[in-house]
C-alpha cells in the first residue's frame, strides 16, 4: 500500500496569510491526525478526524482549523499566520491503535 | 491527568553500552503504550506497542503497571540506533488519540 502522503512539503508564508495543507492517508484507513512539531516543543497533537468528524482536538488557538472529506483526505487551515506558526505539520493514518505518519509539511513564516 | 513523561531530552552513550529510555505514565484505566521512533531525515514510524511484546531491532520494552514506566532498552547499543524516540499513550477503548511524550534524543558516540 502506498503511504501517508502530504502535500506541499514546504511553503513559504508571510505573517498574517492563511495556509492549507493537505494529507492523503493510507487507503483504508479513517482516522487521520495532525501534529505540530517544533525543536521546541516536540510534537503537538492539533486534531483528529474520523469518518468527516473531528473526533478529538488539542489545546491550539482557533486559527487552526481542518476537516475530512468523503474519501479520508483530510486538510488543515491555518488562518492569520505568526512567526511562531513555523513548524513540520505532520499527518498520520491510524488503524487499530497504530499511527503512520507522512513526511510532513515544513511550514516558514516570515 | 493523562499524562506521558520522557525525564530525559537528551541520552548520549557509547556504542555498545546498554541503552534505557524512560518513561512513564499516568493514566486511569488500562492503556496501551508505544514507542515511536524519527531517525533523520525519516518518517517519525511505530518502533514497537507493549501489546505485540517483540524485539524490534534490539529493542524491548516492559509494561510495568506497578511503576507505571514502559521504558525502552536495549543491551548494545548501534551507531544507526541515534534518533529521536517518542513514547505514547493510548487509551481504552475506540478513541485512538495517542498522548504524546516530549521525547528523547538518542546519541551513540563511536
Amino acid at each position: 500500500k502506498a503511504g501517508v502522503t502530504q502535500t506541499p512539503r514546504y511553503l513559504i508564508k508571510t505573517r498574517g496569510q492563511q495556509v492549507t495543507l493537505s494529507c492523503s492517508p493510507i487507503s483504508g484507513h479513517r482516522s487521520v491526525s495532525w501534529y505540530q512539531q517544533t525543536p521546541g516543543q516536540g510534537l503537538q497533537f492539533l486534531f483528529e478526524y474520523f469518518s468527516e468528524t473531528q473526533r478529538n482536538k488539542g489545546n491550539f488557538p482557533g486559527r487552526f482549523s481542518g476537516r475530512q472529506f468523503s474519501n479520508s483526505r483530510s486538510e488543515m487551515n491555518v488562518s492569520t499566520l505568526e512567526l511562531g506558526d513555523s513548524a513540520l505539520y505532520l499527518c498520520a493514518s491510524s488503524v487499530g491503535g497504530e499511527q503512520f505518519f507522512g513526511p510532513g509539511t515544513r511550514l516558514t513564516v516570515l | 491527568a493523562q499524562r506521558v513523561t520522557q525525564p530525559e531530552k537528551l541520552l548520549s552513550v557509547f556504542k555498545g553500552a546498554p541503552v534505557e529510555l524512560k518513561c512513564n505514565y499516568s493514566y486511569s484505566g488500562s492503556p496501551e503504550l508505544f514507542w515511536y521512533v524519527q531517525y533523520s531525515r525519516q518518517r517519525l514510524q511505530l518502533l514497537l506497542r507493549h501489546i505485540s511484546r517483540e524485539s524490534i531491532k534490539g529493542f524491548t520494552a516492559d509494561l510495568n503497571k506497578g511503576e507505571t514506566s514502559f521504558h525502552l532498552k536495549k543491551p548494545f547499543a548501534q551507531e544507526e540506533d541515534s534518533a529521536m524516540y517518542y513514547c505514547a499513550l493510548s487509551g481504552s477503548g475506540s478513541n485512538y488519540q495517542l498522548i504524546w511524550g516530549a521525547g528523547t534524543k538518542l546519541i551513540i558516540k563511536p
